[in-house]
């Protein structure tokens, strides 16, 4: 399953398939990414991050993909188990001073 | 107690009505942060405190009030607020405000704030 941009609230995808989120950031001098996940009930909790200078990093089942082209940031993960229901956002600052601008995130939702 | 703790998890309050939400960090940390979660819009940052001192105000308005005594304690102190002012208000904490890579924020759970 997949996800447009942040105009898309939810997504709903079958356990065991592949999940991807997207993102939009605003600013081109962003030089740092992060993705959080909140679970219902809870803050948000880093997952994966990536520096600018590199257009993909994987973690454990995750993935993130950086296209400072077009501004856009996706984060996939694999093999997507019922745990992973969350809402996800991004956020993008300037490593230096720079203050965490958040998106909107994207309620994942998974079904067994 | 862990990570980053926060009182009350829940909160009604009237618009006349005077409290205050406390976060408290255990990771001897630094830095930390009040960020405001409304329903459908992006985690906005509140104010910032490193050291104690207050580094940033996002132009937040005067009937939210922080105070930052020590670098484990946060508090926000809310007076004559708005039924607009519902949300999750977050805490977070992190070893140096300054940079971002290798300087994660912990998030505490939030409290969770009505106003009637």
């Amino acid at each position: 399953g997949e996800s447009v941009g942040l105009h898309l609230p939810t997504l709903s995808v079958q356990e065991g398939d592949n999940s991807i989120i997207n993102c939009a950031y605003s600013n081109s001098a962003s030089d740092y990414f992060i993705w959080y996940k909140q679970e219902s009930g809870k803050g948000p909790q880093f997952i994966i991050d990536i520096r600018s200078n590199m257009d993909k990093r994987q973690g454990q089942r995750v993935t993130v993909l950086l296209n400072k082209t077009v501004k856009h940031l996706s984060l996939q993960i694999a093999a997507t188990q019922p745990g992973d229901s969350a809402v996800y956002f991004c956020a993008e600052t300037l490593n230096q001073g720079g203050k965490l601008i958040f998106g909107q995130g994207t309620e994942l939702s998974v079904k067994p | 107690e862990t990570g980053v703790t926060q009182t009350p998890r829940h909160l009604v309050m009237g618009m006349t009505n005077k409290k205050s939400l406390k976060c408290e960090q255990h990771l001897g940390h630094n830095a930390m942060y009040w960020y405001k979660q409304s329903a459908k819009k992006p985690l906005e940052l509140m104010f910032v405190y490193n050291f104690k001192e207050q580094t940033e105000n996002n132009s937040v308005p005067s009937r939210f009030s922080p105070e930052c005594p020590n670098s484990s304690h946060l508090f926000l102190h809310l007076h004559t607020l708005q039924p607009e002012d519902s949300a999750l208000y977050l805490c977070a904490s992190s070893q140096d405000h300054r940079l971002a890579v290798y300087n994660e924020q912990f998030f505490g759970p939030g409290t969770r704030l009505t106003v009637l």
